[in-house]
Order: C-alpha cells, then structure tokens, then sequence
C-alpha cells in the first residue's frame, strides 16, 4: 500500500522548536519530490516547502512565511521526510501533511500531525 | 503571488442534482511545457484532502466519473453530475504553475 505517516507534532511554546517526520512506503521515495502542506485549525491549505529528488538537484524552497525558520530535509535510505521547525509563532498552529508531487500537484497525502504552539 | 478565487464560498445542494464550482487565478496557469497545472481537491470533516482532478480534466484512480473538470487560462470548473452523501465537505481548487497556491474553499452540503 502506497502511503505517507507523518509524526512528530504536539504543543510547543512561542519561539520553540519541532521537527516533523515522514515515512513513506510504497512508492519510489528517492525519485519523488516531496512537500508539506499545512492547515491552520478551520482553515484553508498552505504550501509550507519543497524538496527536490536527490537526483534532480535535491534543492528546497519555501513560502515566504516560513523561510528562514524551516528546514525540510529527506533520508532516501529511510525513505524518510523530515520539517525542521524553529522559532515558531503561535500562527504557526496547524495541521502539517507531508505530499509527494505527482504531475504538477500533490496526489497523496498523509494523515496528518498536529502541531499547536502556544504557552 | 498567484490568487486562487473560489466561488462560491458554500452551496448546498440537492442530492441528485447537479453542482458546479468556479475557480479564477490571478493570471494564466499555462505553463513552458504547454500543460495548465490545475488540481482539485476534496477533503471530508477530520480527514486529509484527496486529490480528484489533476491537469484540468484528468481524474485520478479511484475518482467516479460524476465528477468533471474543465477551463483553460485563468478560469476553471469542477462540476459533479449528480451530487451523492459523500460528497459532501469542502473543495479546493490550486495551482501548481507558479508555486503552489490554494483558494479559499467551497464547502458542499447537502440541503
């Protein structure tokens, strides 16, 4: 079965870190280019980054409200996606799903973790 | 940033019947490649959104065939021919072109 279990999220206070992870299976994980998506409670969806294959460059981008604060980083041999997540802000609160990007957008998804910063 | 409008924001309907739901960018989605990478998405109360139509018109696996996509440039639809229980929860369009943007939402509920 072709699926993506992220884990990781819980409370954190302001300016804190987490790190977010994703485990994939059933897919050819070192060829895909994998994203975190996220959704603020009662919310819509937001693009948080991007990494590329390790093979077409393994480069990462952001949105701009995350840059500089998150880091994504991948382990082909774990098949393993990673969010590093550094001084969060309370907006920062939401649902955080890890995707693969399959012609142009992400066509599966995770369950989901929840991450939620706030004192 | 790419605008992604959905309209409209709610729309109940009537099972059996048909619906429709509009998406505008804020400019065109055709990419360098000739391909327009507009994507919708349905996600039920607690779960993660599924991918239904990818590239304007292609459905995924799994996906029934009540639901359609069409559009080209800067205007798009997604129409289901018959509305069933199960569709019911919001609907997103985004666009893949320029970055990844979301609209807003539609929720769908049953009347």
């Amino acid at each position: 079965e072709v699926q993506l279990v992220e884990s990781g999220g819980g409370l954190v206070n302001p300016g804190g870190s987490l790190r977010l992870s994703c485990e994939a299976s059933g897919l050819s994980f070192s060829y895909a280019w994998m994203r975190w998506v996220r959704q603020a409670p009662g919310k819509g969806l937001e693009w948080v980054g991007r990494i590329k294959s390790i093979g077409d460059g393994g480069t990462t981008d952001y949105a701009a409200p995350v840059k500089g604060r998150f880091t994504i980083s991948r382990d082909d041999s774990k098949n393993t996606l990673w969010l590093q997540m550094n001084s969060l802000r309370t907006d920062d609160t939401a649902v955080y799903y890890c995707t693969t990007d399959i012609d142009g957008s992400p066509g599966l998804w995770g369950q989901g973790t929840m991450v939620t910063v706030s004192s | 940033d790419v605008v992604m409008t959905q309209s409209p924001l709610s729309l109940p309907v009537t099972l059996g019947q048909p619906a429709s739901i509009s998406c505008r960018s804020s400019q065109s989605l055709v990419y360098s490649d000739g391909n327009t990478y507009l994507s919708w998405f349905h996600q039920r109360p607690g779960q993660s959104p599924r991918r239904l139509i990818y590239k304007i018109s292609n459905r995924d696996s799994g996906v029934p065939d009540r639901f359609s996509g069409s559009g080209s440039g800067t205007d798009f639809t997604l129409k289901i021919s018959r509305v069933e229980a199960e569709d019911v929860g919001v609907y997103y369009c985004m666009q893949g072109t320029h970055w990844w943007t979301f609209g807003q939402g539609t929720k769908v509920e049953i009347k």
